[in-house]
């Protein structure tokens, strides 16, 4: 059965540290993975990762995918408390163009 | 202009009611979808809908039979509703069918069934 998971499922951090996200996987026909961040709405889009090795930044934001160990991670830097949220993981897998999602990391951020 | 909208934002009904939920995107996309999210916040696809064909049905009761208009509209009708049903449904679309690029979501509909 088609897996993401991610790690931890919830943290708690004071404003300037530095959090590092973790999100593994295991489907058929991998396609790319997507980060997504949801406050009290609707997810919203953070990034797309389709091949390894490769960053992509945005900001604070960066993320980067290890298509042989099957894993990627999301790290903020300088959080700050407008960071708190559940981040998302999911996977397209291209059998039938499912995206799938991990559970989440909920992040709180102190001041 | 808001890319996807969903409405209502907030449904309260009785158990065996018969509700809908409807979503419109602006963004010109293919392929449109419902998710369900449960009250541990994980997401899980419903149907995915590309130029009006069903190409995704995952394994939900039949009592949920989604309905596609147009190429920008897919509604959500729910038969018999169950206290089970009672989560947050979010309609989401993305571009080109065949292709594995982000999705953009829509606010929720959050489903109470009493």
């Amino acid at each position: 059965e088609d897996k993401v998971v991610q790690s931890p499922l919830s943290l708690v951090v004071h404003e300037g540290d530095t959090v590092t996200l973790n999100c593994s996987y295991e489907v058929t026909n991998f396609r790319s993975l997507l980060w997504y961040k949801q406050e009290k709405k609707a997810p919203t889009f953070l990034f797309m990762l389709t091949s390894s090795g490769i960053e992509k930044k945005s900001g604070r934001l960066s993320s980067i995918l290890d298509k042989k160990e099957l894993f990627s991670i999301l790290n903020i830097t300088a959080t700050q408390t407008g960071d708190s949220a559940v981040y998302l993981c999911a996977v397209y897998e291209g059998s039938q163009g499912n995206l799938i999602f991990g559970k989440g990391t909920k992040l709180s951020v102190k001041p | 202009d808001t890319a996807v909208s969903q409405t209502p934002k907030y449904l309260v009904t009785q158990m065996g009611n018969d509700k809908s939920i409807k979503c419109e995107q602006n963004l010109g996309h293919d392929t449109m979808y419902w998710y369900k999210q449960d009250s541990k916040k994980f997401l899980k696809i419903m149907f995915s809908y590309n130029n009006k064909e069903l190409i995704i049905n995952e394994t939900v009761p039949n009592r949920f039979s989604p309905k596609s208009p147009d190429k920008a509209h897919l509604n959500l009708h729910i038969n018999s509703l169950e206290l089970g049903d009672s989560a947050v449904y979010f309609c989401a679309s993305s571009g080109l069918a065949g292709t594995y690029n982000e999705q953009f979501f829509g606010p929720g509909t959050r489903l109470t069934v009493l």
